[in-house]
Parts: structure tokens; C-alpha cells; sequence
């Protein structure tokens, strides 16, 4: 059965101090490892997808990497206004759905 | 990126009524959506994947005569709570599957709409 668990649940982070966000997975046939970012109240924002153990991406203060296991988010020099849910979620098989981990609470203070 | 819309963003109605939520691709055609709920503190649950011109395919334990999905266009699929009780109150969230080649980017995109927050009286 196609998995994802994400660690931690919650993580507080002072401004300017990085650190990596989890995503652990277990599937038959990798098909895409998504991230999103959810702001409270509102649906989940797209930030990357990946293929392939050894992938990377980045986007601002965020870069993504994927294992044959797992996938980090690593955020660099958070701002307040990185304050969010984050997001993991897993495609595989045949169809396009989604499935999603419980997501990291990442909460950035001044 | 790519937008997808919901209508309406919030509704509270009363016990036994029915309410329909509207997911719309703005700027792009989308053949596969899919429908979630999401109840607080917790994480996205898939409730069906709607598929343009054809039946909706829901998800084990997910009553597909009360959760009524009609995928009638290529940008609009919706979502109709029947007989809604106050344990169907949660928010529900859109999204349509975008291809990476097929809109031009490098990579396979899920967007998502701003979700519906229903509360049942």
C-alpha cells in the first residue's frame, strides 16, 4: 500500500534559522513526490514535484530533494512569512490522485 | 501558475438540504479533477477523481449517493451534498490535474482551488 509520513508535526523556527522538513514514502511505481504549501483557511499552493531519486529543486528559500525513500524541504533562513503547513503528497500507479501525509506545521517567529 | 476557482468559498445551510459546490479550471482544461475534505488539524482526504464525460470513481467508504460529482465540461466539475448533516460540515477542496506536456510545463501539476467551508446547522 502507498504511503507518506511526514515529520515532524509541528516546528517552530526563529527567523534566519534553517532546518529540513521530512517526507518518508513507501510505493510501487514513483509517479511524482509533491509539495504544497497550506496556509490556514485556504487550499494548498504548488510549490514543487519531483521524479526521481537525486532530483532537486528550488524556489526562493526552498529547495526540494528526493531519495528512493524519502524527500526533504529544506528551508533556508526562514522569514515569518514562511509560516505554513507544508505539505507532502505521493502519485503512484495508474491513476493521478494524491496521496497526501499528514503535513509539518512550520511556525517562523521574529 | 494555473488557477483554479471554487464557488461559493463558504456556506452554512440547515440539516436535510442539499448544497452544490462549483470547481472551476480557469485558464485551462482540465479532464481529470479531483474532490477532498478536510477536517481541522488534518490532512487532505481524497474523496473521488472526476473524470470529464464519465463517472466519477470514489474512494472506499465515500458514499456516492449523498456526495453527487458531475464533471459535465472540460473547466467545471461540482460537487452536490445531499440531505447534508452537521457531520458533512468540513471543508472541501478542488483540484485539476495539469500534465507537464501537455500545458507546456516541465513537470506534472496538481492545482489546487481556495476549498469551500460548509457548516451544516
Amino acid at each position: 500500500e502507498d504511503q507518506v509520513t511526514q515529520s515532524p508535526e509541528a516546528l517552530r523556527l526563529q527567523e534566519g534559522e534553517s532546518s529540513s522538513l521530512n517526507c518518508s514514502y513507501t510505493v510501487s511505481g514513483l509517479r511524482g513526490l509533491f509539495w504544497y504549501r497550506q496556509d490556514p483557511g485556504k487550499g494548498p499552493e504548488f510549490l514543487f514535484t519531483l521524479y526521481s531519486a537525486g532530483e532537486e529543486k528550488e524556489k526562493e528559500r526552498l529547495k526540494a530533494t528526493l531519495t528512493k525513500k524519502e524527500s526533504f524541504l529544506h528551508i533556508t533562513a526562514p522569514k515569518p512569512e514562511d509560516s505554513a503547513t507544508y505539505l507532502c503528497a505521493l502519485r503512484g500507479g495508474a491513476t493521478n490522485k494524491l496521496i497526501f501525509g499528514t503535513g509539518t506545521l512550520l511556525a517562523v517567529q521574529p | 501558475g494555473a488557477v483554479v476557482s471554487q464557488h461559493p468559498s463558504r456556506v452554512i445551510c440547515k440539516s436535510g438540504t442539499s448544497v452544490k459546490i462549483e470547481c472551476r479550471s480557469l485558464d485551462f482544461q482540465a479532464t481529470t479533477m479531483f474532490w477532498y475534505r478536510q477536517f481541522p488539524k488534518q490532512s487532505l482526504m481524497l474523496m473521488a477523481t472526476s473524470n470529464e464525460g464519465s463517472k466519477a470513481t470514489y474512494e472506499q467508504g465515500v458514499e456516492k449517493d449523498k456526495f453527487l460529482i458531475n464533471h459535465a465540461s472540460l473547466t467545471l466539475s461540482t460537487l452536490t451534498v445531499t440531505s447534508a448533516h452537521p457531520e458533512d460540515s468540513s471543508f472541501y477542496i478542488c483540484s485539476a490535474f495539469l500534465p507537464g506536456l501537455a500545458g507546456g510545463l516541465s513537470s506534472d501539476t496538481q492545482y489546487f482551488g481556495p476549498g469551500t467551508r460548509l457548516t451544516v446547522l
